[in-house]
Order: structure tokens, then sequence, then C-alpha cells
């Protein structure tokens, strides 16, 4: 159980495009879902909170702008990175709290984003 | 600010030889304290949560133990598979968000 998917696993754009990564969990609901990034050999940098049903809350220097954060359902959160740029290229993970098991964060299996 | 030490930064082990890794925090009260394993290019795996100090948790190989400053994560008798990057994580009260430590990187050679 606590299976969190993300699609798609890896894309590349162009600079200027924008990508939408989805959050799904697929066997219990999630009314807080995390968005992270990671660069290489790094930790785990919180970018936004996101409840369903309400805005994200960002983490300190992160673009509301540039990271646009959806959660329309109790099984879903979005990301879309707006006009891309090549400084975006990196690794976007999110989790799920279990609802009743609120400490709990399950993570996807993330994203690799490349931008040209 | 919630603070998350993690130490060492690698550890190279021989398949057998057991270890301890570390994780210091500092936290305004904690919630719960966190470990997941992370594979290269993959999400954190879940791993265990320790709620308070004297709590032990055990999965496999693989111990946790907490303290009111530090966790440690034993790992017993290694085996090639256990190498990956295991994360420790703080979680305050009344607040979902984790803090993360940078992580060790376990490599366990046959």
């Amino acid at each position: 159980g606590a299976v969190v998917s993300q699609h798609p696993s890896r894309v590349i754009c162009k600079s200027g495009t924008s990508v939408k990564i989805e959050c799904r969990s697929l066997d219990f609901q999630a009314t807080t879902m995390f968005w992270y990034r990671q660069f290489p050999k790094k930790s785990l940098m919180l970018m936004a909170t996101s409840n369903e049903g309400s805005k994200a809350t960002y983490e300190q220097g992160v673009e509301k702008d540039k990271f646009l954060i959806n959660h329309a359902s109790l099984t879903l959160s979005t990301l879309t990175v707006t006009s891309a740029h090549p400084e975006d290229s990196s690794f976007y993970i999110c989790s799920a709290a279990l609802s009743g098991r609120g400490n709990e964060q399950f993570f996807g299996p993330g994203t690799r984003l490349t931008v040209l | 600010e919630d603070q998350v030490t993690q130490s060492p930064e690698a550890l190279r082990l021989q398949e057998g030889e057991s270890s301890s890794l570390n994780c210091s925090y500092t936290v305004s009260g904690l919630r719960g304290l966190f470990w997941y394993r992370q594979d290269p290019g993959k999400g954190p795996e879940f791993l265990f949560t320790l709620y308070s100090a004297g709590e032990e948790k055990e999965k496999e190989r693989l111990k946790a133990t907490l303290t009111k400053k530090e966790s440690f994560l034993h790992i017993t008798a290694p085996k090639p598979e256990d190498s990956a990057t295991y994360l420790c994580a703080v979680q305050a009260p009344n607040d979902y968000k984790l803090s993360f430590g940078a992580g060790t990187t376990v490599t366990v050679r046959a």
C-alpha cells in the first residue's frame, strides 16, 4: 500500500516551453502533497506544499509563477514548469501524506526534466 | 530553523561488515524523525518513523534508534543490495513538512 506514481518519468523540452508533471496517490487519498527538487548528489529541497482544493504554499525563494501547482482531487497534484529554461533542469519528486497517518510521506519515483 | 546533519557523507563497507549512520537534528519539538532509502534516479523509499527518545524500529538488516538529539541507523551484516543513499528527515509539530539531511551514501562490496 501507499503507492505514489509520477508521470512522465523523463521529459526533454526546448527552452521557453511549459511542462506538466503529474503526481498520483494510487491506493490512498492524500489531502496534502509535496513537491521537491533534487540536484545531483544533493538532498531534497522542498518547493511547495499542496493541499486539495486550496492554493499551494510555496517555500521561500520558489517562484509561484514559474512553478504552478494544482491539487484538484485527493489523488492528483500537478506541477507545471512554465517557460522552462536550462536552469530548471532537475529531478522533481512529489510525495503524498497518508490521511490518518499524516506524519508519514510516501514518495513518487521522480521526474527527470531536461531543458535544452 | 530545523537543522539535520548526517554523517558520514559516504561509507564503504565490505559485505557482512556492520556499521552505523548518524543523524543529528535541531528542531523546536519533534513530531517525527524519518529514515528513507534512495537509489540513484529513484524517489526515496520509506523505511522508518520514530516519534520519541528511546524508540527503536527494525526492518531486516536495518535498525533505527532515537535520542533527544540524534538518530542512528544500524546496518547489520550488510549485503550489496543495501547499497543506497540513506536520508534522514525531521518533522516539526503542527507541520507536515520534512527537513532533510544531505544523506549518507552507503556502498557495500561483495
